[in-house]
This record gives C-alpha cells, structure tokens and sequence, in this order.
C-alpha cells in the first residue's frame, strides 16, 4: 500500500536556527497537506499543495511540493518557540482517495 | 477550532473488556474519519464515513467497528480491548473527501 516517509523523526535546534522537514511517498500524489500538532494537541491544518513544483509561504513558513508529485518539504526560516511541535505531511495518490499521514517530524526549539 | 467533541478523553480498561468511543460534530460535514496515533507511525486510518450508516475500512481496521446512525455522531468500539490498542484516537471530520480534515482534541486509551 501507500506509503509516507518523513525524515527526520526529531530535530531540536536553537531559536533562530532554521529547521526542514522532508516527506516521501511511495506513490505519486494528486496532491499534499500539512498538518502541525502542538504537544498534547491535535493536528491542525496548515496548507495544501496541489500544483508538481508548487511553492506557498506562510510567514516563516515555506512548503514545496516536488516535480514529480512524490515528495515534499516544509522549510521554517529563524525557528521560534511557537513553532514546537510536530509536523505531518499527508498525501493522497491518484487512485487511493483517502489521506495517507507521513510518520511525523518532531521539532523541539530551545531558547 | 471545527465544532468537534471527542469522548472520553481519557480512558483506563482491561483486556477483554469492550470500549466505545464518541465522536461529535456540530459541522454537519458529510465525512468522517477514525485514527489512532502511535509514536512512530503518525496518525493511521482505523475508520472511516461518507455519510448515515455508510462506513468503511482504513489501513488498521481489525479489532475495530463502527457505527453512524447520525450525521453528528461517529461511535468507535473496540468489541474485545487488546494491549496493542493502547493509543491516542482522533476523531476528524471534512466537508468533501478531498477537502482539509479538522480533528477533535483526541482519546486516550489505556488497556492494561
């Protein structure tokens, strides 16, 4: 079946340290979301990527979706403490319609 | 937040034993998913509804059934509870299958 790597599973940087996690698929994707879950929280939204090449930015936030639809990235420029948590992809393929969730990257900051 | 409501919110049980969980929404979205997070493995499939009394499986769906007699309502039951469904559950809701999923603050079960 489908399948969704992210790596790294953990990161702890220092604040102000950039920070990227990657996220792979077995399958080309029609498209990729991105999910944040704060530490006791639930997943919540952040972007979707539909477009092979896409690029969107969210403040500090930069989300790519790669040309053959089968990777992802989400890059946060000068990491803050709000930006603990962790960071899911999650991607549907072409014939699958139901969301696949990657494994999830941990980000840890310290002040 | 999505008006969704998840309960318990935390439940201790024996192995054997049979467990219900609710989800409820007051969204009126059409669909309806069941997840479970455990470390390692992000958040896996269990469940899921596109709409009254239409369900159907996800990736992790042994040892799990469901019921929708409402559109508000998404019960979970785990018939027989087994160590190995010891996990935080996550109930989301979505307009359309393709759409964003908003999710509600999650169960944490414990069967010893």
């Amino acid at each position: 079946g489908q399948q969704v790597m992210q790596i790294p599973q953990y990161q702890h940087v220092q604040e102000g340290e950039d920070f990227t996690t990657y996220c792979n698929s077995s399958t080309t994707l029609s498209n990729i979301q991105w999910y944040k879950q704060r530490p006791g929280g639930h997943p919540v939204f952040l972007i979707q990527l539909v477009k092979s090449g896409e690029v969107k930015k969210q403040k500090r936030l930069t989300f790519q979706f790669g040309e053959a639809k089968k990777n992802s990235s989400l890059h946060i420029t000068a990491t803050q403490t709000t930006d603990v948590g962790t960071y899911f992809c999650a991607g549907r393929n072409t014939g699958f319609q139901k969301l696949v969730f990657g494994t999830g990257t941990r980000l840890l900051v310290s002040p | 937040d999505a008006g969704i409501t998840q309960s318990p919110r935390h439940k201790v049980t024996e192995t054997g034993t049979p467990v219900t969980l609710r989800c409820h929404q007051t969204e009126n979205h059409r669909y309806m998913y069941w997840y479970r997070q455990d470390p390692g493995h992000g958040l896996r499939l269990i469940h899921y509804s596109y709409g009254v009394k239409d369900t159907d499986k996800g990736e992790v769906s042994d040892g799990y059934s469901v019921s929708r007699s409402k559109t508000e309502d998404f019960l979970l039951t785990l018939e027989s509870a087994t160590s190995s469904q010891t996990s935080v559950y996550f109930c989301a809701i979505s307009e359309r299958e393709s759409d964003t999923q908003y999710f509600g603050p999650g169960t944490r079960l414990t069967v010893l």
